[in-house]
């Protein structure tokens, strides 16, 4: 079956890090890139980065820069998103999916609800 | 971050034809394009349409997309129940060098 799986939802404090997990099955893992998106409560998409399951290549979106990480491992075709720093605006679905170009998301994953409050 | 302009509501009876606006600038939807997602509330988006307007697999007739320079639209027609959600339209900005997403258009079928 064609899918992606994440990780379960996240009770985090304020300055506290996350790292969400996304799992790939069914498909050639490096055939398609992975790109993450969240949606905060009540709100639209927010594209947040992409990565190159192909050679781990990166893009982030500016507001996300410093605070970001986006890594695969090829070996279990996972990817993996890491927030640093996170604050009370951070609270979202964050959501990652898999694209042959960067805005044409074929498959999402169920999306993954992180929670940040002291 | 800049992004596109959709309209936040459109409302349609059943049966007729929803069109669905989303405008960019050269940068973006006039560069190469829009895709088109469908969000039901409490699930993941869904892909409607490639920046080339084609559909995925799996996706109604019903459902056509377009562009005129700027601007990227989303027609469906012989609307059902289950057409009524969110919908948001995405492009590569060449400019800030990354994806912008419009706000969305909640779309009700009366």
């Amino acid at each position: 079956q064609v899918q992606l799986v994440q990780s379960g939802g996240e009770i985090k404090k304020p300055g506290a890090s996350v790292k969400v997990s996304c799992k790939a099955s069914g498909y050639t893992f490096a055939s398609y890139s992975i790109t993450w998106v969240r949606q905060a409560p009540g709100q639209g998409l927010e594209w947040m980065g992409w990565i190159s399951t192909y050679n781990g290549n990166t893009r982030y979106a500016q507001k996300f820069q410093d605070r970001v990480t986006l890594t695969i491992d090829t070996s279990t075709g996972t990817s993996y998103m890491e927030v640093r720093g996170l604050r009370a605006d951070d609270t979202a679905v964050y959501y990652c999916a898999r694209g042959v170009l960067l805005v044409e998301l074929d498959l999402w994953g169920q999306g993954t609800l992180v929670t940040v409050s002291s | 971050q800049a992004g596109l302009t959709q309209p936040p509501s459109v409302s349609e009876g059943l049966r007729q034809t929803a069109t669905l606006t989303c405008t960019g600038n050269s940068d973006n939807v006039g560069n190469q394009g829009a895709a088109w997602l469908q969000q039901h509330q409490g699930h993941p988006p869904k892909l409607l349409s490639y920046t080339s307007n084609n559909r995925p697999s799996g996706i109604s007739d019903r459902i056509s997309a377009s562009r005129s320079g700027n601007t990227a639209s989303l027609t469906i027609t012989a609307l059902q129940p289950e057409d009524e959600a969110d919908y948001y339209c995405a492009a590569w900005d060449s400019s800030l060098r990354s994806v912008v997403f419009g706000a969305g258009t909640k779309l009700t079928v009366l």
